[in-house]
Order: structure tokens, then C-alpha cells, then sequence
């Protein structure tokens, strides 16, 4: 069974550019996450969606946004970008029942440097 | 609100040292609790999990028991080994919230010398 896959694994941006990240669940997965790891905050919640629906947002400001497809692959964006948005983007997938049934499966991760 | 505070690091022992990380939270009601590893390069995964008071995680010789007096979940291995060298992040999920919202402390380094 194929893992979490996100894509591109590192980007490279200018401040001021807008970014599009994509992640493709494993096959059945209905839930997609997004994380930010930063070394300064570590991990921090962006948001999550399950059938397409917006489930749950973090405390991040609205240039960072989120949308999910029918297949359940996701994609996040980040407009407008600043040098404190490099950071490693990770994506995560899990079945949507609850997280003891179904923990979460993460991605390896996309690498947006900000210069 | 709901948090959880992992002890600083990095950690380094020596190869078959014991191994123990402490995690402590503070959350509303009863949460799960996790502790996931992540290899150099690559995302997280998940290391074992308890669901209620006095449950015991394990997995591949970790062990943490779900501790809700100390309100703590420390990470425990008796023998550590190079290929252990990761980081260790302790997480929980608060009872009715989003499953894919986990809360996450800030990792804790360990590196195993030979």
C-alpha cells in the first residue's frame, strides 16, 4: 500500500510569491491534515479536511489556505510569502473515524525555503 | 488550554543505555496520547498510543504508560540501539476534537553512539 506522498519534496521561493503544495493520501484515506515544523515552533497545526470539507483550522493568518478534491488528494497554498514562512509542510491522512482507530499517516514532507 | 511539554534535548547515549523522555499535558477531559518518531528526512510515524488512564503503549521495545495523576506519558526503552538515533515527539488528541488536529510537543533529539 502506497504511503502518504507529497509533492515537490523542496521548493525554493521569493518573498512576495505565492506557493501551491500537494499531497495524495493512502488509498481510502478520507482525512487530510497539514503541519508546519518549523525548529523555532515545531509543529503546528494548519488545518484538516475530510470529503472535501473544511474540518478544523490553526491559528495561522488566511494567506495560508487549503482545499481538498474528490479523490481526497490535497493541495495548500500560501500566498503572499514571507521569509518566516520556510519551513518543512507536512501532510497527513488517516481514515477520518477517529484517532485511535485510525492514527495519522504522514507524508515526508515539502521544504519551501523563503529567500 | 490543551498543551503538552516534552523534555529538551538532544539526548545522547550510549549504545544498550536505558532510555527514558518525559512528556507531561495539560488538556480538557481525557485525551489520547501518542508518541510518534521521525527518522532524518522523513515525516512521523507512529510509535505506539494509549487511550485511557493506566493503558501501556508499546511498540518495537518503547513502552509509555498513560499516566492521568501525573498527567504524564513518558517514553520509556530499556535497550536503545544506534538505529534509534531520531526524534521523538509526544502528541495528544483531545476527546471531540478534529482527529487530524493533534497537538504536539516541541521533540526531543536522541542520538545513540556505538
Amino acid at each position: 500500500k502506497a504511503g502518504v506522498t507529497q509533492t515537490p519534496r523542496y521548493l525554493i521561493k521569493t518573498r512576495g510569491q505565492q506557493v501551491t503544495l500537494s499531497c495524495s493520501p493512502i488509498s481510502g484515506h478520507r482525512s487530510v491534515s497539514w503541519y508546519q515544523q518549523t525548529p523555532g515552533q515545531g509543529l503546528q497545526f494548519l488545518f484538516e479536511y475530510f470529503s472535501e470539507t473544511q474540518r478544523n483550522k490553526g491559528n495561522f493568518p488566511g494567506r495560508f489556505s487549503g482545499r481538498q478534491f474528490s479523490n481526497s488528494r490535497s493541495e495548500m497554498n500560501v500566498s503572499t510569502l514571507e521569509l518566516g514562512d520556510s519551513a518543512l509542510y507536512l501532510c497527513a491522512s488517516s481514515s477520518g473515524q477517529g484517532a485511535i482507530s485510525s492514527p495519522l499517516h504522514f507524508g515526508n514532507g515539502t521544504r519551501l525555503t523563503v529567500t | 488550554g490543551n498543551s503538552v511539554t516534552q523534555m529538551e534535548g538532544p539526548v545522547t547515549l550510549s549504545e544498550e543505555a536505558f532510555l527514558t523522555i518525559n512528556c507531561t499535558y495539560t488538556a480538557t477531559g481525557y485525551p489520547s496520547l501518542f508518541w510518534y518518531v521521525q527518522y532524518p528526512g522523513e515525516g512521523l510515524q507512529l510509535l505506539l498510543k494509549a487511550t485511557k488512564a493506566d493503558d501501556k503503549g508499546s511498540n518495537k521495545g518503547f513502552e509509555a504508560t498513560y499516566r492521568k495523576e501525573t498527567t504524564s506519558f513518558h517514553l520509556e526503552k530499556g535497550s536503545v540501539q544506534v538505529s534509534d538515533s531520531a526524534v521523538y515527539f509526544c502528541a495528544l488528541s483531545v476527546p471531540g476534537g478534529s482527529q487530524g488536529n493533534l497537538i504536539f510537543g516541541k521533540g526531543t533529539k536522541l542520538s545513540v553512539k556505538p
